[in-house]
């Protein structure tokens, strides 16, 4: 049972330059969410998705889009990275809105 | 926004010493969370409270929920080198919001 997968692990963009990080769940989860890690910050949402087709704004969504077409995969976009950007992103997913979260182990963004 | 500010930000003490964690808000949640995470990997649930005044024990960590339900500790007796890493305490709102709010973080190092 993989849980939350996330790809790539590692990843180096200049200014400017877009790409997009993809998260699949084998939980049948709900929930879905993105959330950057920066030191002394804790975990921030991004963006979060309350089932297949569904996306919704969170506390840091600005300069991010991102979609649910499947209900096990949730991919977030970054259009034009800019340096603040880079931060280790993890994606989480939940069976109910109160159920506990469950990570994948982040992928690493450096943005030059 | 729910903050959750957590102390200290950073422990280091040597293996068999107790310690407590701090996780304080101005605002009441229906539950908290506490996840553990290690270096290069997504956080873990250790546990969930959800009652005013309740206390959990999961082997030498003991977790209390306040009694308002705006606060709340997690206690480390004897602490071993495997506690290493850093502790997350998360707030899970009342009402309609489905966004968890995470607390800053207390990094925990212990040495043999």
């Amino acid at each position: 049972n993989a849980g939350v997968t996330q790809t790539p692990k590692f990843r180096v963009l200049k200014t400017g330059q877009s790409m997009t990080l993809l998260c699949a769940q084998d939980m049948n989860h709900e929930y879905m969410y993105w959330y950057r890690q920066d030191p002394g910050m804790g975990l921030r949402l991004i963006h979060y998705s309350v089932g297949e087709g569904t996306t919704a704004k969170g506390e840091v969504p600005d300069g991010y889009n991102v979609s649910r077409l499947k209900k096990q995969n949730f991919l977030l976009g970054l259009e034009s990275a800019a340096p603040s950007q880079t931060s280790v992103y993890f994606c989480a997913s939940s069976y109910y809105r109160n159920s506990p979260l469950h990570f994948g182990n982040g992928t690493r963004l450096t943005v030059t | 926004t729910q903050l959750l500010e957590q102390s200290p930000q950073f422990l280091s003490i040597q293996e068999g010493e107790n310690l407590t964690v701090y996780c304080n808000s101005s605002s009441v949640f229906s539950s908290l969370q506490w996840y553990r995470q290690e270096p290069g990997e997504g956080p873990v649930l250790l546990v969930t409270v959800v009652t005013g005044g309740e206390v959990k024990k999961l082997k030498r960590l003991t977790f209390q929920f306040g009694d308002a339900r705006k606060d709340s500790s997690l206690h480390i007796t004897a602490a071993q080198p495997g506690d290493t890493g850093l502790y997350l305490c998360a707030g899970v709102p009342f009402g309609g919001y489905q966004k968890v709010t995470f607390g800053t973080g207390t990094k925990l190092q212990v040495i043999p």
